[in-house]
């Protein structure tokens, strides 16, 4: 496809159950980061995947994330024992690099809701 | 990842005046980048800035890298209805792949 897609783009379930996000990079880019944004706030970094190296997964919050990438390509977020908190949008972004001076490329984001 | 603080936070201003975000780091920066988020959109790639002193320019946008790259700004000259969002920057080049976005200040033009 063109752009990054991510899948689904709103999400609703119960405090408790288990959620997976999923997300398609551009064609190409070996870089895919997953960010959360909260409800007028900035964002926040979760974690980073580049080729085939380890993932940084320093910035999710708690062992009830994890993340994925399959084939150096799609990835998934999951997250089990959904709270309230994690009530967000979740972003992906991909670049063709893990370098830093390459432009992030954002899918639209799927809306978590925790009821 | 290098800090930045944006200001302002919150920018109200009527349709046709001029916009100014200013983001600003304790540390001397590498480069930097901007992002455009449209309300209920996604951050958009707006441009990178490298050099001491740069100025860009995209149509009514211009952007500015201080000399001493610890700040930078975006200026929206007549600002439309079309430029409601929300402005981050990110300093980048630091050998880091993680990107830091600023909190960002939130755009709105009154018609």
């Amino acid at each position: 496809g063109a752009g990054v897609s991510q899948s689904p783009s709103n999400k609703v379930t119960e405090k408790g159950k288990d959620v997976e996000l999923r997300c398609d990079p551009i064609s190409g880019h070996t870089a895919l980061y997953w960010y959360r944004q909260s409800l007028g706030q900035g964002l926040e970094f979760l974690i980073y995947f580049q080729g085939n190296s380890a993932p940084d997964k320093s910035g999710l919050p708690s062992d009830r994330f994890s993340a994925e990438r399959t084939g150096g390509s799609v990835s998934t977020l999951t997250i089990q024992r959904t709270q309230q908190e994690d009530s967000a949008v979740y972003l992906c972004a991909s670049s063709w690099t893990g370098a830093d001076n390459q432009p992030q490329h954002f899918g639209d984001g799927t809306r978590l809701s925790i009821l | 990842g290098q800090q930045v603080m944006q200001i302002p936070q919150y920018q109200h201003v009527q349709e046709g005046e001029d916009f100014t975000t200013y983001c600003n780091s304790s540390t001397t920066l590498s480069n930097i980048q901007w992002y455009k988020q449209r309300p209920g959109g996604h951050p958009v790639f707006l441009i990178q800035l490298v050099k001491s002193g740069e100025v860009k320019k995209q149509k009514r946008l211009t952007f500015q890298f201080g000399e001493a790259k610890k700040n930078s700004s975006l200026h929206i000259t007549a600002t439309q209805t079309t430029d409601v969002g929300t402005y981050f920057c990110a300093p980048s080049g630091a050998g880091s792949y993680q990107l830091t976005f600023g909190k960002g200040t939130k755009l709105s033009v009154i018609p």
